[in-house]
């Protein structure tokens, strides 16, 4: 298995909801990542993973929540988000960090879009 | 420190032409260049990546090329095809300056490709 997968594809929330988005690999990489990009935006870094423990969180709301249950499973937990959070959420996975080993390889993403 | 600036914004090729994207950066810190290529609704697909002590990486009809003293790399696309028709993005990783290893991808803004049969 080659490839990063995440669902769902879309979701629409209301601002009280909550969600949860899944990334999920089976590469045996040992860095995640959450990205969000807005339409022709690149994308933006949000969190890392490495072995299972939060690396870098690049001052991100609390109304997101990540978790990684194990090193194949990536959550993106969401509680009471804005209208100006709608965008597509990325997950990605790399072997490690450093050197050729952090390539980053991305999932399909899911389009949010929260009203 | 911490831009890409990638030109052009949007570019059109006629079938069989040379697509040519460029970036240029400031940190010089900067240990990994990849480029990234993007279909609508889909993520980004790694395409081909350097290290700042290679000037030239070729896999296929993708060059990189990379100036290291001007801090500027570049990607070409030799016989472009319409299947080719996406968004690229270069990006830097953030190596030592980030106090250690982040992994963290620093992109360019993006270039829009047309390519026309």
């Amino acid at each position: 298995d080659t490839e990063v997968t995440q669902t769902p594809k879309h979701l629409v929330m209301g601002m009280t909801n909550k969600k949860s988005l899944k990334c999920e690999q089976h590469m045996g990489h040992r860095a995640m990542y959450w990205y969000k990009q807005k339409a022709k935006k690149p994308p933006e870094l949000m969190f890392v993973y490495s072995y299972e423990k939060l690396s870098i969180n690049e001052s991100v709301p609390s109304r997101f929540s990540p978790e990684c249950p194990n090193s194949s499973l990536l959550n993106l937990h969401l509680h009471a988000l804005q209208p100006e959070d709608s965008a597509l959420y990325l997950c990605a996975s790399s072997r490690g960090l450093a050197g050729e080993v952090g390539e980053q390889f991305f999932g399909p993403g899911t389009r949010l879009t929260v009203l | 420190q911490q831009q890409v600036k990638q030109s052009p914004q949007s570019l059109i090729v006629q079938k069989g032409g040379i697509s040519i994207i460029n970036c240029a950066y400031e940190n010089t810190a900067f240990d990994y260049f990849p480029w990234y290529q993007q279909f609508p609704g889909k993520g980004p697909a790694l395409l081909i990546a350097i290290r700042p002590d290679v000037s030239e990486k070729k896999e296929g009809r993708f060059t990189i090329s990379f100036n290291k003293s001007a801090k500027q790399f570049s990607l070409h696309i030799m016989d472009s095809q319409p299947g080719d028709s996406a968004t690229y993005f270069c990006a830097a990783r953030g190596g030592r300056y980030y106090g250690g290893a982040t992994n963290k991808l620093i992109f360019g803004t993006g270039t829009l490709l047309a390519v026309q049969p």
